[in-house]
């Protein structure tokens, strides 16, 4: 099993740029979950989805998008990149709102 | 709602000390609690969980953690430290409903 993967690994974009951040997870789960990761301040979750369909807001969602059209796969996007939204980005999953989540190994964006 | 406070941003310590790392949590009643661990680079990886019942669990990497109930915390704790556990420490709790909330982060590290 892969786990949790995500691509790109690094991406540089400039300001006002669109990308897409794609994670996916060969473990079936339900819930899967999209997290930025700035010095000092822990995760921050941006966006999370309950089922292959769903999405819902998390704490940080402004500027990003999300779609789960496969249970498999969470796509993130930015669609006018700010260089606030310089960050690593962690993908997460997991069976069930409160068991263990397991990790991607993240995307580091960097927006000049 | 939820929160937790890892007090300690930086600590230090040498190989083969013991190693204690704090984490306090904010919540009604008894939450499930975690510890995730994440090298440099990497993404972040489950050490111990608790849900209910014995109050010291016991983790990968020799690593153990005491939930204790009066003190709202969730301490780490490992006997004697080696240089590979170098990394940044995250305590994180669920306290219901689709969302994990995690400390900041302690950042871990090996003197030789």
């Amino acid at each position: 099993n892969a786990g949790v993967t995500q691509t790109p690994k690094f991406r540089v974009l400039k300001t006002g740029q669109s990308m897409t951040l794609l994670c996916a997870q060969d473990m079936n789960h339900e819930y899967m979950y999209w997290y930025r990761q700035d010095p000092g301040m822990g995760l921050r979750l941006i966006h999370y989805s309950v089922g292959e369909g769903t999405t819902a807001k998390g704490e940080v969602p402004d500027g990003y998008n999300v779609s789960r059209l496969k249970k498999q796969n969470f796509l993130l996007g930015l669609e006018s990149a700010a260089p606030s939204q310089t960050s690593v980005y962690f993908c997460a999953s997991s069976y069930s709102s409160g068991s263990e989540q397991y990790f991607g190994p993240g995307t580091r964006l960097t927006v000049t | 709602a939820q929160s937790v406070t890892q007090p300690d941003i930086h600590i230090t310590v040498s190989e083969g000390a013991s190693l204690e790392l704090r984490c306090n949590y904010s919540y009604g009643a008894t939450p499930y609690l975690f510890w995730y661990v994440q090298s440099p680079g990497q993404g972040l990886q489950l050490l111990l969980k608790y849900f209910s019942g014995d109050t010291l669990v016991q983790g990968i990497k020799g690593f153990e953690a005491e939930f204790k109930r009066s003190q709202s915390s969730f301490n780490l704790r490992k006997p004697s430290v080696h240089w590979s556990d170098a990394a940044e420490y995250f305590c994180a709790v669920w306290g219901g409903g689709n969302k994990l909330t995690f400390g900041t982060g302690t950042q871990l590290k090996v003197e030789l």
